[in-house]
């Protein structure tokens, strides 16, 4: 995941919007993934996107791409204790099929 | 539809010896891959099989290997374990290259 960079720690009231932000490093990554991984747990999809897209939103997501400064960020409304997990972004190269992972945000929702 | 299946969930092996961890892909997926994570170097891609064939490698040694078979499960081996190995190991599947990527919930692995 070195070349995935994210910022480690994140805490937010519960109620508030969360935003976990992303650089990614190859503009021509056909998809963009955030990955919740709760303790003891495996990787669950979030949510993706795809290259030719600004925003995608599902729910309580909201996924923007800034393709220019290569830049992803994810929205949680309405952050509740059970978003409480780290999240990991990832990308697909473009000369790769394998997936590279930052190093996972990890945040903590408090009441 | 079932998701990705790994087995076992966890395991305790000591310096040494070798492990084979299971894969079942979801149904319909072609594509099977391999991830070990550990909290210092993150997630690290080992592998993806494709139609039984190697597709992909990580920067792994060769004590690692995996397999796929005519059913698209897969089968991951480390051999010589080392305490190193001591990690969560995930197994992902797709339906195809470039496709959405689902993990199981991974085994973790104890190297004593």
């Amino acid at each position: 995941g070195e070349d995935v960079e994210q910022s480690l720690f994140l805490s937010v009231r519960e109620g508030d919007s969360s935003v976990i932000n992303c650089t990614y490093t190859d503009s021509s990554s056909t998809y963009l993934y955030w990955y919740k991984q709760e303790p003891g747990a495996g990787l669950q999809l979030l949510t993706y996107i795809f290259s030719n897209m600004d925003m995608k939103q599902d729910q309580r997501l909201t996924v923007l791409l800034n393709k220019k400064d290569k830049h992803l960020s994810l929205r949680i409304a309405d952050t509740q204790t059970g978003d409480s997990a780290i999240y990991f972004c990832a990308e697909t190269p473009s000369d790769d099929y394998k997936l590279s992972f930052g190093a996972g945000t990890t945040v903590t929702v408090r009441a | 539809k079932a998701g990705v299946t790994q087995t076992p969930r966890y395991l305790i092996k000591t310096r040494g010896q070798q492990v084979t961890l299971s894969c079942s892909p979801i149904s319909g997926h072609r594509s099977v891959s391999w991830y070990q994570q550990t909290p210092g170097q993150g997630l690290q891609f080992l592998f993806e099989y494709f139609s039984e064939t190697q597709r992909n490698k990580g920067n792994f040694p060769g004590r690692f290997s995996g397999r796929q078979f005519s059913n698209s499960r897969s089968e991951m081996n480390v051999s010589t374990l080392e305490l190193g190995d001591s990690a969560l190991y995930l197994c992902a599947s797709r339906i195809n290259a470039n496709e959405k990527l689902f993990f199981g919930s991974g085994t973790q692995l104890s190297v004593l």
